[in-house]
């Protein structure tokens, strides 16, 4: 079975661009969670889809949002980018994402440069 | 809130010897806890995971954990380290519905030849 795929893996935008990150989950994973990991601020939750709803959120400001298609395939858009979102985003599927027995599996991630 | 402290930034061992990476956490309930490894460059890789099932959690790569409620810890070990080993890991706690993934710091593992 194919695991997590992000597209694209690498990506150089400048200030005030905006971004979009595609995320495909594990056939038949229903919820997709979007993570940055910066070097200061280690891995943070973003955001977290399932059903094409988003049911959880992370602290982060609005510029960043997400949606989820019917076939489960998720994008994150970044709009009015800063420096500080230089980072890896990093993309996880779960078959329903939640409850003891569920596990969120990661893609390897898209990197993401602002200049 | 849930949360995770790794209490060490980096371990070196050499290859061959015992490896020991240690996680305390805190919850408001009973925890799923897991362990994720990043090589570089690499997305994360599940290596454990606690749901309370048994206190003592065997991995993939010859690797497990130990749930001690008592001391709020779960440990990583591997009897024998191997150069592959050589990442970075994660102690992770989920939220109660299991949704939201807590990341510790992170511990970069080195292991000499």
């Amino acid at each position: 079975k194919a695991g997590v795929t992000q597209t694209p893996r690498y990506l150089i935008k400048t200030r005030g661009q905006q971004v979009t990150l595609s995320c495909s989950p594990i056939s038949g994973h229903r919820s997709v969670s979007w993570y940055q990991q910066t070097p200061g601020q280690g891995l943070q939750f973003l955001f977290e889809y399932f059903s094409e709803t988003q049911r959880n959120k992370g602290n982060f400001p609005g510029r960043f949002s997400g949606r989820q298609f019917s076939n489960s395939r998720s994008e994150m858009n970044v709009s009015t980018l800063e420096l500080g979102d230089s980072a890896l985003y990093l993309c996880a599927s779960s078959l329903v994402g939640g409850g003891p027995t569920d596990t969120q599996y990661f893609g390897p991630g898209t990197r993401l440069t602002v200049l | 809130a849930q949360s995770v402290t790794q209490l060490d930034s980096h371990v070196s061992v050499s290859e061959g010897t015992p490896v020991l990476l240690r996680c305390n956490y805190s919850s408001s309930y009973s925890p799923s806890l897991f362990w994720y490894v990043q090589h570089p460059n690499k997305g994360l890789q599940l290596l454990l995971k606690y749901t309370s099932a048994a206190t003592l959690v065997k991995g993939i790569n010859g690797f497990e954990a130990e749930f001690k409620k008592s001391e709020t810890s779960f440990h990583l070990t591997k009897p024998s380290a191997h150069m592959s080993d050589a990442a970075e890991y994660f102690c992770v706690v989920s939220d109660s519905s299991g949704d939201k993934l807590t990341f510790g710091t992170g511990t970069r593992l080195a292991v000499r030849p």
